[in-house]
């Protein structure tokens, strides 16, 4: 079993509307959780973190937490062209490791 | 500033040559790893320093050896790689080591390895 399971996509959505991106974890002792957003040829890029159950809201983004089910999921109001990329899911354990999911690309139509 | 910088870019090499890959960090960050990142592929954890001492070595070949000169400055050396060896290697940055609170990483822009 993987660490970190994500859809490998791709998830197309029209200009305008949420797009919804998952990822589940199989380390209940995982402490924090993180969401990366890599264009192609470039590095990933920090856009969310959450450590706390519940929806942590920044901008257009939105991360949600729930720890009893052992899922993260990522919204994206408003999605953009410019949010076509690979979103990646990271999960931090308790000795900093940190485990990436294998992304899930994005595609925003025009 | 969440800036990590790598030098160089890019990078080609034989299989004979010794090359050394540098990462730096000015946020006072105590934790730094290596990461290693195929096409089409999530990163992959090489090593972690936490207060500038190794913590993590991810079972690495030896052909890959880091150093941590000082708290801002991460080196990988390179010597007698193979073709599969080429990829881009990312450094990144996080705040601390320990079990509470996000501490999350920044990624570098990374350095695009060719190994022939």
């Amino acid at each position: 079993q993987k660490e970190v399971e994500q859809n490998s996509g791709p998830l197309s959505v029209p200009e305008g509307a949420i797009a919804s991106l998952n990822c589940t974890y199989s380390d209940r002792g995982s402490q924090s959780f993180f969401w990366y957003r890599q264009y192609s040829g470039k590095s990933p890029e920090l856009i969310m973190f959450i450590y706390s159950n519940g929806d942590k809201e920044d901008g257009r983004f939105t991360a949600q937490l729930n720890k009893a089910s052992q899922y993260v999921s990522l919204l994206i109001r408003d999605s953009q062209p410019s949010d076509s990329a690979t979103y990646l899911c990271a999960v931090r354990n308790n000795f900093n490791k940190f485990y990436f999911g294998s992304g899930t690309k994005l595609n925003v139509k025009p | 500033d969440t800036e990590v910088t790598q030098t160089p870019k890019h990078l080609v090499m034989g299989m004979t040559n010794k090359k050394s890959l540098k990462c730096e960090q000015h946020m006072g960050h105590r934790a730094m790893y290596w990461y290693k990142q195929k096409a089409k592929k999530p990163p992959e954890l090489m090593f972690v320093y936490s207060y500038e001492k190794l913590s993590i070595n991810e079972s690495v070949p030896s052909r890959f050896s880091p150093e941590c000169p000082n708290s801002s400055l991460l080196n990988l050396h390179l010597h007698a790689l193979q073709p599969e060896d080429s990829a881009l290697y990312l450094c990144a940055s996080s705040q601390e080591v320990g079990t509470s609170g996000a501490y999350e990483q920044y990624f570098g822009p990374g350095t695009r390895l060719t190994v022939t």
